[in-house]
């Protein structure tokens, strides 16, 4: 069964940084992309990142570039996202997803972790 | 502004068809194909159809997916009161800066 457990979310001050982490199992890691979205409170999603197999494409959202890292550690089965300089507009819960490119869908989504930025 | 417009909301009494549009551009529905997701209240996105019209086993034959162009349709039939969620339409865009691109999502009610 797959599964993707997200942790790191916490309150923090607007310009703080926060580390996200999602654990991968039931399935290959290293054979596929992995995505972070994010959903703010009573909102829609809206993707925030990409990052193929191997970490060699990685894509990011207009809103996070350059504040944003992702990054992924395939012997531990695990993916990351460094958020750096955060607003109020990062408020929201984070979804890892799991991508799917034979199907050209994220198949599978954590459960979600929530990240609130305010003072 | 989300990338892809859907109706904010739509509605059906048991048994009924209900259907939800999602209309995008030629970077990304009209060159790639097209995901709907079934949000439940306070869970995660689950993968209802992918490749335009292709249903994940175990989601019941009663949705249905179809694109045309730029724009795509999720179709429910046989109305059920578990049915009452967010349904979002997602696509590839493949502008300069490839991304994933969502709808604004549609809150459909069973009356």
């Amino acid at each position: 069964e797959v599964q993707l457990v997200e942790s790191g979310g916490g309150l923090v001050q607007p310009g703080g940084s926060l580390r996200l982490s999602c654990a991968a199992s039931g399935f290959t890691f290293s054979s596929y992309s992995m995505n972070w979205v994010r959903q703010a409170p009573g909102k829609g999603l809206e993707w925030v990142s990409y990052i193929s197999s191997s970490s060699s494409t990685i894509y990011y959202a207009d809103s996070v570039k350059g504040r944003f890292t992702i990054s992924r550690d395939n012997a531990k089965n695990s993916l990351y996202l460094q958020m750096n300089s955060l607003r109020a507009e990062d408020t929201g819960v984070y979804y890892c997803a799991r991508d799917r490119r034979q199907w050209l869908a994220i198949d599978y989504w954590g459960q979600g972790t929530l990240v609130t930025v305010s003072s | 502004q989300s990338v892809l417009t859907q109706p904010p909301s739509a509605s059906g009494t048991p048994g009924q068809r209900v259907t939800i549009s999602c209309s995008g551009s030629s970077s990304n529905i009209g060159s790639d194909t097209v995901n709907w997701y079934q949000q439940l209240p306070g869970t995660a996105p689950k993968l209802l159809i992918y490749s335009n019209n292709q249903r994940p086993s175990g989601v019941p034959d009663r949705f249905s997916g179809s694109k045309s162009g730029t724009s795509a349709s999720l179709a429910i039939s046989g109305l059920q009161s578990e049915d009452e969620a967010d349904y979002y339409c997602a696509a590839w865009d493949d502008s300069l800066n490839a991304h994933w691109v969502f709808g604004g999502g549609t809150k459909l009610t069973v009356l």
